[in-house]
């Protein structure tokens, strides 16, 4: 069935550093492709987002690319900041329902 | 708006308790989601629905548990008898038709059962 798979945390890097979290999927079709974030002791909310390949959702200074060819949607960052220390989520949207599928997160520590 | 709201934030209780956890969604949103976080299992869907219809329940993981939307409004989701493994932290979110995969999550209940 569909899934998705991102990289283990935690991932900790000093502030200013690049980020890569790496997400690959496994789907039928074509899925829309999300990350979602997780602020401590909060709720996930919608980062960003990417509905065909190629596309390219941004937001926050923060950058995904739909890859086909790779099946990935990797989720980049060029200078991070400590507010960033989250968990991220990757998520895919299953058919064309509400359902998305989740990957187990990645948690971000950003040191000062 | 105030987002999601869901009741009670925290919930202490004991193996073989009735667990009730509230949720109202954001006005006008249409599917309403409740999933459940743990550290082993990561993000769960447990239910969604959509129109205050139940659309996908397969991530219920057994009769102990069911869910209900008797208005668009406002969502329960029961566990009878509650277990020690129930104990996650679980979230309501709820998104509009147009964009259902735009989903506003509530803060969460932390459930633990001793």
């Amino acid at each position: 069935g569909d899934s998705v798979t991102q990289m283990e945390g935690p991932v900790t890097l000093s502030e200013e550093a690049f980020l890569t979290i790496n997400c690959t999927y496994t789907a039928t079709g074509y899925p829309s492709l999300f990350w979602y974030v997780q602020y401590p002791g909060e709720g996930l909310q919608l980062l960003l987002k990417a509905t065909k390949a190629d596309d390219k959702g941004s937001n926050k200074g923060f950058e995904a690319t739909y890859r086909k060819e790779t099946t990935s949607f990797h989720l980049e960052k060029g200078s991070v900041q400590v507010s960033d220390s989250a968990v991220y989520f990757c998520a895919l949207r299953y058919n064309q329902g509400g359902k998305l599928i989740f990957g187990q997160g990645t948690e971000l520590s950003v040191k000062p | 708006d105030a987002g999601v709201i869901q009741s009670p934030r925290h919930e202490v209780t004991e193996m073989g308790q009735e667990v009730t956890l509230r949720c109202k969604p954001i006005s006008g949103h249409d599917y309403l989601f409740w999933y459940r976080q743990t550290m082993m299992r990561g993000l769960e869907l447990l239910i969604y629905f959509n129109n205050n219809v139940p659309i996908d329940d397969s991530g219920m993981p057994e009769d102990r548990f069911s869910a209900k939307m008797p208005n668009a409004s406002f969502s329960t989701l029961k566990i009878q008898p509650s277990e020690p493994r129930d104990s996650a932290v679980y979230f309501c979110a709820s998104s509009p038709n147009g964009t259902p995969e735009t989903q506003y999550f509530g803060p969460g209940t932390r459930l633990l059962v001793l």
